[in-house]
């Protein structure tokens, strides 16, 4: 079955660069149209979309955050990693990651990582 | 960026009732829209994609309908497990964006 966790700190200091992991099972991320995204969510508040990437290599990113954000793929080790630099306290949030199909929508999603950014 | 703009942000409902959730786009998104429930602390879950399409295993009192810039959620008959926080998202354009979420709560 598809199953998707994800992994990285749980406490990081303002300015620093957050990595989280996506690992993935059950398919293949070189398989055509097969892709994943992130999406995070702040205590409380509503879902925001941060980005996906394709078995193509195709990248989108958040406009609003863009300039902070990279993502990339190994797919021999069926992973997705993100990358997110110069960590405030307002990006702490819980971090999703999900399978989501090329011009479609998040069908399958992780468990979540709660992130805090904090001195 | 187009902006998703869910309503109510929040609704009081008794377990029986019929309830509905608008969910407008900033621009014409072509049916390309994903409905998920959200409990506390959990990941959110697929209810319907393209906007009426029910994902499976996903009960038939949840329903969606719309076209162009505007769409819906409709339960039919509330039971007590879908008392939840409800988000609209649209796959049109990147970014994807998302509604800023329905609360359903118990009246």
């Amino acid at each position: 079955q598809v199953t998707l966790k994800e992994s990285g700190p749980v406490l990081v200091k303002p300015t620093e660069t957050l990595t989280l992991t996506c690992t993935v099972s059950g398919f293949s991320l070189s398989n055509a149209r097969m892709g994943v995204s992130w999406i995070r969510q702040p205590p409380g508040k509503a879902l925001e979309w941060l980005a996906h990437i394709f078995s193509n290599d195709e990248k989108s990113y958040s406009t609003s955050l863009k300039s902070r954000l990279t993502i990339s793929k190994d797919t021999s080790k069926s992973q997705v990693v993100l990358t997110m630099t110069n960590m405030d306290p307002v990006d702490t949030a819980t971090y999703y990651c999900a399978r989501i199909l090329w011009g479609s929508y998040p069908d399958y999603w992780g468990q979540g990582t709660l992130v805090t950014v904090s001195s | 960026d187009i902006q998703m703009t869910q309503s109510p942000s929040s609704l009081s409902a008794s377990v029986g009732d019929r309830v509905t959730i608008t969910c407008r786009a900033s621009q014409g998104i072509s049916n390309s829209l994903a409905w998920y429930q959200q409990k506390p602390g959990k990941a959110p879950k697929l209810l319907l994609y393209a906007a009426s399409r029910l994902e499976s295993g996903v009960p038939s009192r949840f329903s969606g309908s719309g076209s162009g810039t505007d769409y819906t959620l409709t339960i039919s008959s509330l039971q007590p497990e879908d008392f939840a926080t409800y988000y609209c998202q649209q796959y049109y354009s990147t970014p994807h964006t998302f509604g800023q979420g329905t609360k359903l709560e118990i009246k």
